[in-house]
């Protein structure tokens, strides 16, 4: 039974569209996160949502609007996709003591 | 601000050997944690270790311990007897604060590939 799980687990679109990836988690967790791998594999905090609460916005373009209707979702949908939007998403949750947190298996965006 | 390095380009390790991963973090907080993940090549991050910075003892889990150093701010993942499944890239990293959960975003190093041998 998957702890993270996101989908899709791979999307390619064209410039221009909007897009949507959806996560959810089964651990309870209170906190879910986007983050951003981009080609040379760095990884990089997007939003934090704590209990449906956005807590973490890195200066993320307002082309991308996190939504949780729940505590245990966390979606992320992309508006006018350009071609740097291009890399690989992973959404991650953990608990109140953040001694664990758990990332779903990655959804890769590639824009074209 | 926190940071995470991990400087070693890419490492080999002969199967059944040990391996060390280096790390090095920087922070002025007090409180944190320290993660280590494996990437394999099908791209999933796998949870693999976890070390608080107030807990004395090196953190273990099975094959994969954390060698801890507070005082050098250094927190080496070193894997033993390695196997050809342990081939993947590395990360390291960091969540500050520890204790308040909404606000601890990981912060995360450039990453090692490790290539185990045959």
């Amino acid at each position: 039974d998957t702890a993270v799980s996101q989908t899709p687990k791979y999307l390619v679109t064209q410039m221009g569209n909007d897009k949507s990836i959806k996560c959810e988690q089964n651990l309870g967790h209170d906190t879910m996160y986007w983050y951003k791998q981009d080609s040379k594999k760095f990884l990089k905090i997007m939003f934090s949502y704590n209990n449906k609460e956005l807590i973490i916005n890195e200066t993320v373009p307002n082309r991308f609007s996190p939504k949780s209707p729940d505590k245990a979702h966390l979606n992320l949908h992309i508006n006018s996709l350009e071609l740097g939007d291009s890399a690989v998403y992973f959404c991650a949750s953990s608990g109140i003591m953040n001694t664990e947190a758990f990332f779903g298996q990655g959804t890769r965006l590639t824009v074209v | 601000a926190q940071k995470i390095t991990q400087t070693q380009p890419g490492m080999f390790v002969q199967e059944k050997e040990a391996v060390t991963l280096d790390c090095t973090y920087d922070t002025s907080d007090q409180s944190y944690g320290l993660f280590w993940y494996k990437q394999p090549s099908s791209g999933e991050m796998i949870f693999l270790i976890y070390q608080g910075s107030y807990d004395e003892q090196n953190a273990t889990e099975g094959r994969y311990s954390l060698n801890f150093q507070k005082a050098r701010k250094s927190a080496n993942l070193v894997i033993s007897a390695s196997q050809l499944g342990d081939s993947a890239m590395y990360f390291c990293a960091m969540s500050n604060p520890f204790y308040t959960g909404a606000n601890s975003k990981l912060t995360f190093g450039k990453g090692i590939t490790l290539s185990v041998r045959p």
